[in-house]
């Protein structure tokens, strides 16, 4: 199985900051990788996928990039309603699997 | 749009069968993979499996021992049974459609874009 190393595993920060996740995958998954926000009680909503691309209707604050093992995800600009656990997932053979999770919490 | 809506027993008693249905409505289950995810503290996100619409599966190795997913078109919704459960299966079930991404002639099938609600399900005597 390909093995999916987030970090940090939490982190705290205020309205407004910058905020950035890395994502590191045990093998070249080349681009197929997604990012996934869940928050409390509630499924994982797809943010991002193929490693960079918006999915319909998600703000132009999130972002991501990379290629291979090693993935970014930014949201440049906190809001409010972004506190929440964040995922990576690759796709590039089965079994799927995930990160262990990147929660961000109000400092 | 699309919804999908999990459904079953909250409670199993530890060596007998996890069933569960996942309900799609505002969509048809054609042209797409179906899958169940489960999430609990000990072990994060784990994908179970998915099923074509057609009924062709994959399961993830290691539950594939135990595990069935099945789908009845007429009635658009696809099942979960997992036998022989235990403590370590108590989580939330989630069941999720999977999009295709397209790359020439390659066909990946690993996006989660649509997502049940989740169930919780208990293992206990």
């Amino acid at each position: 199985d390909i093995q999916m190393t987030q970090s940090p595993s939490s982190l705290s920060a205020s309205v407004g900051d910058r905020v950035t996740i890395t994502c590191q995958a045990s093998h070249d998954i080349r681009k197929y990788l997604h990012w996934y926000q869940q928050k409390p009680g509630k499924a994982p909503k797809l943010l991002i996928y193929d490693a960079s691309n918006l999915e319909a209707g998600v703000p132009s604050r999130f972002s991501g990039s990379g290629s291979g093992t090693d993935f970014t995800f930014t949201i440049s600009s906190l809001h409010p309603e972004d506190f929440a656990t964040y995922y990576c997932q690759h796709y590039d053979d089965l079994p799927l699997t995930f990160g262990g999770g990147t929660k961000v919490e109000i400092k | 749009q699309m919804q999908l809506q999990e459904s079953g027993p909250g409670l199993v008693k530890p060596s007998e069968t996890l069933s569960l249905t996942c309900t799609v409505s505002g969509g048809s289950l054609s042209g797409h993979h179906w899958s169940w995810i489960r999430q609990s503290p000990e072990k994060g996100l784990e994908w179970i499996g998915y099923i074509y619409y057609g009924g062709s599966t994959n399961y993830n190795p290691s539950l594939e021992r135990r595990v069935t997913i099945s789908v009845d078109t007429s009635k658009n919704h696809f099942s979960l049974n997992l036998s022989s459960v235990t403590a370590a299966d108590t989580a939330v079930y989630y069941c999720a459609r999977v999009r295709p991404a397209i790359f020439g002639i390659v066909t990946k099938w690993g996006t989660l874009d649509y997502w049940g609600q989740g169930t919780q399900v208990t293992v206990s005597p």
